[in-house]
């Protein structure tokens, strides 16, 4: 199976301050036959559900504000997210889909100071 | 408007069996593959379970912690999907959640979710 791993397991920023979220996997999810990388982010704010943020390690999913930025290949995948707001507050995950069993990090979880 | 509304949740007994259901609208539903992700109180997100198109023969997958214990189904007829859980175990208490990779998915990311349905296991 491919362990997803973030870190930090939390952080606390201020409003419009720029975060970034670390995703690393225990196998490159860069398929060569494509140069795609099988990652996915999500945002789950507390009480909901997960929402799909950025598949394809970068590509924004509709209707996803531009602050939010995936990036990293291979086995080194990166949320940013360059200015935060205050309904920002949530746990990130990432997953994998290289192969199955599809796996999820344990999250990030982003507090507002 | 996309939606999944999952119900059938509720308390059941170690080993006993409990089938939750996922009603699909608002998209094309006989051209989604569609899974199951559970979470577990306080805990991270956990794929159970992947049920794929007609094309695709309805090709089921499992996490190694529900393989031969649930059963992924579909009913595109009905738009429905439904997780059959047996032989339940402490461990399966969690919010059960229904998601949907549509067609243009060309990879298998979540990208319709629904609501979820609270699957307790207790004696």
């Amino acid at each position: 199976d491919i362990v997803m791993t973030q870190t930090p397991s939390s952080q606390a920023v201020s409003a419009g301050e720029k975060v970034t979220m670390s995703c690393k996997s225990s196998q490159s999810l860069l398929y060569n036959e494509n140069k795609k990388n099988y990652l996915a982010w999500y945002q789950q704010k507390p009480g909901q559900s997960p929402k799909l943020l950025i598949y394809w390690a970068s590509t924004r999913e509709s209707g996803v504000p531009d602050r939010f930025i995936g990036s990293g290949s291979g086995t080194d995948f990166t949320l940013t997210i360059s200015s935060v707001q205050a309904e920002d507050l949530a746990v990130y995950y990432c997953q994998q889909y290289y192969n199955f069993p599809l796996t999820f990090g344990s999250g990030t979880k982003l507090e507002i100071k | 408007a996309v939606q999944l509304v999952e119900s059938g949740g509720g308390l059941v007994q170690p080993k006993e069996s409990m089938k939750i259901s996922c009603a699909a609208s608002g998209f094309t539903f006989s051209n989604a593959a569609m899974y199951w992700v559970r979470q577990a109180p306080g805990k991270g997100l956990e794929w159970v379970a992947r049920i794929r198109t007609k094309p695709n023969n309805y090709e089921t997958s499992y996490a190694d912690s529900v393989k031969g214990r649930f059963t992924i189904s579909r009913d595109d007829s009905k738009t429905m999907v439904y997780l059959q859980m047996d032989n339940l175990k402490t461990e399966d208490t969690a919010m059960y959640y229904c998601t949907a990779a549509p067609m243009l998915n060309t990879g298998n990311w979540f990208t319709y979710w629904g609501q979820g349905t609270l699957v307790t296991v207790s004696s």
